[in-house]
């Protein structure tokens, strides 16, 4: 069965340090996204692409996050200076269409320290 | 903005006993209603979905209600199993927002045998 893929699952980083978060979706969708679920609470949406460009994004999806979809199969998640704050699972999702079902990855684990 | 609420906390029936977990939400389009379940060390995965009102999203034996009359999306099931043990949560999505999903709190059900 096809899934989204994840890496690194485990992720420990100083402060201030970049961070590049990878994803595999599954091949023939074209709808992806980045969420976060800090522990303990509830997923919260960071970014939609599509057609290699950003759709939406919240409001936690400041200047110092950016995503890049490279070689038409990784879609990634860069923090290009972290804090404390950014400590998450962060999950890739993707989707057929606008209105399929979204599938998650199982996520990648950032600890800021 | 869209938002969520569902039973907060854990939910600790007994094999056999019913369930009800609540959700409501809030918003000022139509938008689609899911329940997401996530098991330890997993993504959310689609649990069960209805588009629109009055539509009945099932899975698993696990059954909700479309309400727009309440604004309700309750999750429901007669007779629970140990394997049923998650964390589900409720969430909406507008096509006009991309469809990105906004997440409730998470309810974690745990299933005393």
């Amino acid at each position: 069965e096809p899934e989204v893929t994840q890496t690194p699952s485990h992720q420990v980083t100083q402060m201030g340090q970049e961070v590049i978060l990878r994803c595999v979706p599954i091949s023939n969708h074209l709808y992806f996204y980045w969420y976060r679920q800090i522990l303990g609470q509830k997923v919260e949406f960071l970014v939609s692409f599509y057609n290699n460009e950003i759709s939406e994004k919240s409001e936690i999806f400041d200047d110092q996050f950016s995503v890049e979809r490279p070689d038409g199969s990784n879609f990634t998640l860069k923090i290009r200076s972290t804090k404390l704050e950014d400590s998450a699972m962060y999950f890739c999702a993707s989707r057929t269409g606008n209105t399929g079902e979204l599938f998650f990855g199982e996520g990648s684990r950032l600890t800021v320290l | 903005g869209d938002s969520v609420v569902q039973t907060e906390g854990q939910v600790l029936p007994s094999e056999g006993d019913s369930l009800i977990v609540n959700c409501s939400y809030e918003t000022t389009q139509y938008p689609s209603l899911f329940w997401y379940v996530q098991y330890p060390g997993e993504g959310p995965q689609l649990h069960l979905k209805a588009m629109k009102a009055n539509d009945k999203g099932r899975n698993k034996g696990f059954e909700a209600m479309y309400r727009k009359e309440t604004t309700s999306f309750h999750l429901e099931k007669d007779s629970v199993q140990e394997s049923d043990s998650a964390v589900y949560f409720c969430a909406l999505s507008e096509c006009d927002a991309g469809n990105m999903l906004t997440f409730g709190g998470g309810t974690r059900l745990m299933v005393k045998p």
